[in-house]
């Protein structure tokens, strides 16, 4: 069965420090990706996905970055943490042709202090 | 580019009433449909989904959800809510295989006791 991987589950980082989160699929090969964030009252916003190893989509700019090293590893960063950047990020994927409805990950909640 | 509403920010219920979370969405041609779920402190998990067929879809823990084409519509329904439905609720689209996810803002549905 296909599992979906992503940690840590909480974190708390200084204004101006770096951010690495990494999402790992299991069980299924060239799934498409995605990074959300769930800011407080405001649902769900998609920041990036991709559809495959070094294709990534950014729907909203700002100061985070995305990667896919692997065919199932997402990752989601940042140079230098923003007060703003704090909430609760999701990874989800969807397995394209075939199975499109979404998975996600547990989910990190990042404070920036 | 496409949207979802859904109509409510926070609805507050008592045990044994019914419940209509209401979900519209902006793209006239085929789409998927679905409502997510995610009780305190828990990952997103998928209630129910619609992709053809009978337009009015059975999901779990008793919720059920009404495709109205004309209406661009896809609301929630639940005949009697319990304490444990408390969570908050993101109605979805995607217009099909390997197209992404656009999510509405969320309701969050409080029971009272």
């Amino acid at each position: 069965s296909q599992t979906i991987h992503q940690w840590p589950a909480t974190l708390v980082q200084p204004v101006g420090s770096p951010l690495s989160l990494e999402c790992t699929v299991e069980g299924t090969s060239n799934p498409n990706l995605y990074w959300y964030r769930q800011a407080a009252g405001r649902g769900l916003q998609l920041l990036f996905y991709s559809v495959g190893i070094g294709q990534i989509s950014s729907e909203v700019p700002q100061n985070l970055s995305a990667s896919r090293p692997q065919d199932r590893q997402f990752i989601l960063s940042s140079k230098k943490l923003l007060l703003s950047d704090s909430g609760f990020y999701l990874c989800a994927w969807d397995g394209g042709q075939g199975a499109p409805e979404a998975f996600f990950g547990q989910g990190t909640r990042l404070t920036v202090v | 580019a496409q949207s979802v509403s859904q109509h409510n920010h926070h609805v507050i219920l008592s045990e044994a009433a019914s419940l209509e979370l209401g979900c519209n969405y902006s793209y006239g041609g085929t789409v998927n449909l679905f409502w997510y779920v995610q009780y305190p402190g828990q990952h997103l998990q998928l209630l129910l989904k619609y992709f053809s067929g009978d337009p009015l879809v059975k999901g779990i823990k008793g919720f059920e959800a009404e495709f109205i084409k004309s209406k661009f519509s896809f609301n929630l329904r639940k005949p009697s809510v319990q304490w444990s439905d408390t969570a908050e609720y993101f109605c979805a689209v995607t217009l099909g295989y390997g197209q992404n996810f656009v999510f509405g803002p969320g309701t969050r549905l409080s029971v009272l006791p």
